[in-house]
């Protein structure tokens, strides 16, 4: 089994930066392993899922390009961590924020970018002054 | 808006068949794999089907997806009340370069 743990400021002020980070355990657990991709995922109050984007170990990431000029993403193997910073936040980013492993085998093919096979619990991030 | 379309709502009797549908706009819905997610307020959502129809281990043979052409569908067959949640279709879009959910569909069972 593998967990993931979501964890971070819980109220952040406009034009703030929201900065959380995604703990990750269990067996087959480890952010470094080559199948597994890293995503964040969010619900705003009353909407639907919202994808962010997703990291690499290796650092490599994909951003959902409404946000790319707000999102960072980053990896941290030695902590098995990952986590995100969004910047210029509004209202609008008000929302439960969950982190997710992707399960996608580049090479065989087997997953999907989208094949999101463990998620964290979620965290609710409200933006208000 | 999402590229992917699903109804608002669905409902069922305890026992009853209930399909929820998800289409797509984009050539890329014909290509990529479409997953289902089971969302229950207040808890991670969780993987139902992948690659269109594929259950992941521990999930009922109760449901089973199916894709053709531009739509897709979520069946769930002998209704129960724990069955109760919001469906959400995914997948990939190339030509947005990202992943895309559908709006989600809220499942009451009566």
């Amino acid at each position: 089994q593998v967990q993931l743990q979501e964890s971070g400021p819980g109220l952040v002020k406009p034009s703030e930066t929201l900065s959380l980070t995604c703990t990750v355990s269990g067996d087959w657990g480890s952010v470094g392993h080559g199948s597994y991709y890293w995503s964040w995922i969010r619900q705003p109050p009353g909407k639907g899922l919202e994808w962010i984007g997703q990291i690499y170990h290796g650092g490599t990431t994909k951003y959902k390009p409404a946000l790319k000029r707000r999102v960072t993403m980053s990896v941290n193997p030695s902590k098995n961590q990952f986590s995100l910073k969004m910047t210029s936040v509004t209202a609008a980013d008000t929302a439960v924020y969950y982190c997710a492993r992707v399960f996608y085998d580049v090479l065989t093919g087997r997953g999907g970018w989208v094949h999101f096979d463990y998620w964290g619990p979620g965290m609710l991030v409200t933006v208000s002054s | 808006q999402s590229v992917l379309t699903q109804p608002p709502s669905a409902s069922g009797t305890p026992g009853q068949r209930v399909t929820i549908s998800c289409s797509g706009g984009s050539s890329s819905f014909e290509t990529k794999s479409l997953y289902w997610y089971q969302h229950l307020p207040g808890t991670a959502p969780k993987l139902l089907i992948y690659s269109n129809n594929q259950r992941p281990s521990g999930v009922p043979d109760r449901f089973s997806g199916s894709k053709s052409g531009t739509s897709a569908s979520l069946a769930i067959t002998g209704l129960r009340s724990e069955d109760e949640a919001d469906y959400y279709c995914a997948t990939w879009d190339d030509s947005l370069s990202e992943g895309v959910f559908g709006g989600g569909t809220k499942l009451t069972v009566l």
